[in-house]
C-alpha cells in the first residue's frame, strides 16, 4: 500500500542552527503535503503545507520544498529556538486518504 | 471558538466491552477522520468521511466502526476491544476533501486490559 517515509527519526541541533526533515511518498496521486508539529502531550497542529502545483513555500523561519518527480518533500527550519523542540510529522494526501510519516523528534539545545 | 471535541479524554476498559469515542466539530467541515498514534508508528488513519453518510477505510480499519449521520459528529466504535487497540486516538476535521488544514481533537487515551 501507499506509505510515507520520514527521516531522521530524531534530530538534535544547537539553538540558532538549521534543521531539515525529509519525507518520501509512494502514491503518485498525492497532491497535498502538510507538516504538523506535536508538542509533548498535545494535539498535532499544522505549521505549513504545500500543494503539488507549487515547488516551495516559506513562512518566516519555516519552509517546505516539494519535488514531485522524485516524490520527495522537506521541511526546513532556520534559526532554531528551544520552542521548536517537538515531534514533527509529514503527511501526504491523495484521493481523500491521509498517510503520515512516522515522525521526527527535534531537540533544540540551548 | 472553532474546535474539535473528543470524549472521553481517558478510558480504561476490559477486553470485549463495546465502547464509543465521540467526536464533534463546530466548523461545518465536510471531511472528518480518526487516527491512532502509537510510538514509532506515527499517526495512522483508521477511517475517514468525506461527508454525511459517506465513510471509507483508512490504513488500519480492522476492529473499528464509524458512522456519520450528522455533519458535526463522527463517533468511533469499538465493538469488541482488544489489548492491541490500546493507543492514543485523535479525531480531526478539515474542509472539503481534506486538502486543507486538519484540526485535531484533544486526543483519547484508551487502555484495554
Amino acid at each position: 500500500g501507499e506509505n510515507v517515509e520520514q527521516h531522521p527519526s530524531t534530530l538534535s541541533v544547537q539553538e540558532g542552527d538549521s534543521a531539515v526533515i525529509k519525507c518520501t511518498y509512494s502514491d503518485s496521486a498525492s497532491n497535498y503535503f502538510p507538516w504538523y508539529k506535536q508538542e509533548l502531550g498535545k494535539r498535532p497542529q499544522l505549521i505549513i503545507d504545500i500543494r503539488s502545483n507549487v515547488g516551495e513555500k516559506k513562512d518566516q523561519r519555516i519552509a517546505v520544498t516539494l519535488n514531485k518527480t522524485a516524490k520527495h518533500f522537506s521541511l526546513h527550519i532556520t534559526e532554531t529556538q528551544p520552542e521548536d523542540s517537538a515531534v514533527y510529522f509529514c503527511a501526504a494526501l491523495g484521493t481523500y486518504k491521509y498517510i503520515f510519516g512516522t515522525g521526527t523528534r527535534l531537540k533544540v539545545l540551548a | 471558538e472553532a474546535q474539535v471535541t473528543q470524549n472521553p479524554r481517558y478510558l480504561i476498559t476490559v477486553t470485549g466491552k463495546k465502547l464509543t469515542v465521540t467526536c464533534s466539530q463546530n466548523m461545518n467541515h465536510e471531511y472528518m477522520s480518526w487516527y491512532r498514534q502509537d510510538p514509532g508508528l506515527g499517526l495512522r488513519q483508521i477511517y475517514y468521511s468525506m461527508n454525511v453518510e459517506v465513510t471509507d477505510k483508512g490504513d488500519v480499519p480492522e476492529g473499528y466502526k464509524v458512522s456519520r449521520k450528522e455533519k458535526r459528529n463522527f463517533p468511533l466504535i469499538l465493538e469488541s476491544p482488544s489489548p492491541n487497540q490500546t493507543s492514543l486516538y485523535f479525531c480531526a476535521s478539515s474542509q472539503t476533501g481534506g486538502w486543507t488544514e486538519a484540526f485535531f481533537g484533544q486526543g483519547t487515551r484508551l487502555t484495554v486490559v
